[in-house]
C-alpha cells in the first residue's frame, strides 16, 4: 500500500533537548511538507521540499530543521530552540505544482514538558 | 484578515441530517479547491477537489465553489455518526503554490 508513515505516534522530551520526527512516503511524490497543528489555529506550514537536496521555510519554520537527502524521506528536527514545541506534527506529500492534493501521514503527537 | 475563513464550529446535527460546510476566501487567484476530513488523532485526508467553479458529487457529498462570491461549501447529505470529524477547506492558485488551509469546522453526528 502506499502512503506516508510517520513515527512514533508518541512522543515524549524534557525541555531543551532536540528530538527527530520521522517522515517516509512510498507515493514516490517529489514534494514533502511538515506542518504543526494547534487547536483552534489549524494547519500551519513549518518547511517544504520540493526536490531532494533543497527546501524551503514555512510560516514558522524558527526553532525547526529539516533534510531531504532522500526522495522518500523528510525527517523534522524540533530543537530546544523552539519555544513551544508541543503539538501534533503532520507530514504530507503532493506531485509538485500547487494544484496537486496533498497526502497527509497520521502524525506525531509531542509532548514536550 | 486571514486568507481563508471557515467557521470553527462545532457543529452539532441529528443523523440523518443535511450538512453545509462552508469557506470564505480573499484571494480571487485561488482555482484549486479541496475538502479534508479529519477524525481525532488521526492525519486528514482528501474528500473533494474541484477545480475552478462548479459543483462535483461523490457519493453522499457534494463540493460546490462560487468564484464570484468567493465562497467554497461541502454539502453532506443522509449524514452519519461516521461522519463526525474536522472538515478542513484548502486552496491554492494564482501565484500560491502552497496550499491555503481554513481552520477547520468540527462536526458532530448524533445518533
Amino acid at each position: 500500500d502506499g502512503g506516508i508513515t510517520q513515527s512514533p505516534k508518541y512522543l515524549f522530551r524534557k525541555e531543551g533537548q532536540n528530538v527527530t520526527l520521522s517522515c517516509e512516503q512510498n507515493l514516490n511524490h517529489d514534494a514533502m511538507y511538515w506542518y504543526r497543528q494547534d487547536p483552534g489555529q489549524g494547519l500551519r506550514l513549518i518547511y517544504y521540499s520540493q526536490i531532494v537536496n533543497d527546501f524551503q521555510k514555512g510560516d514558522i519554520a524558527e526553532g525547526y530543521s529539516v533534510s531531504r537527502e532522500k526522495k522518500e524521506s523528510f525527517p523534522l528536527t524540533v530543537t530546544s530552540a523552539q519555544k513551544n514545541p508541543t503539538a501534533f506534527y503532520l507530514c504530507a506529500s503532493s506531485n509538485a505544482g500547487g494544484e496537486s492534493p496533498l497526502h497527509f501521514g497520521n502524525g506525531t503527537r509531542l509532548t514536550v514538558t | 484578515q486571514k486568507e481563508v475563513e471557515q467557521d470553527p464550529g462545532p457543529l452539532s446535527v441529528p443523523e440523518g441530517a443535511i450538512v453545509s460546510l462552508n469557506c470564505t476566501y480573499s484571494n480571487s487567484a485561488f482555482q484549486y479547491f479541496m475538502w479534508y476530513r479529519q477524525y481525532s488523532r488521526k492525519g486528514p485526508e482528501l474528500l473533494m477537489y474541484t477545480y475552478s467553479s462548479g459543483n462535483k458529487e461523490d457519493g453522499r457529498f457534494t463540493a460546490q465553489v462560487d468564484k464570484s462570491s468567493k465562497y467554497i461549501s461541502l454539502f453532506i447529505r443522509d449524514s452519519q455518526p461516521s461522519d463526525s470529524a474536522t472538515y478542513l477547506c484548502a486552496m491554492s492558485g494564482g501565484n500560491t503554490d502552497k496550499l491555503i488551509f481554513g481552520t477547520g469546522t468540527r462536526l458532530q453526528v448524533f445518533p
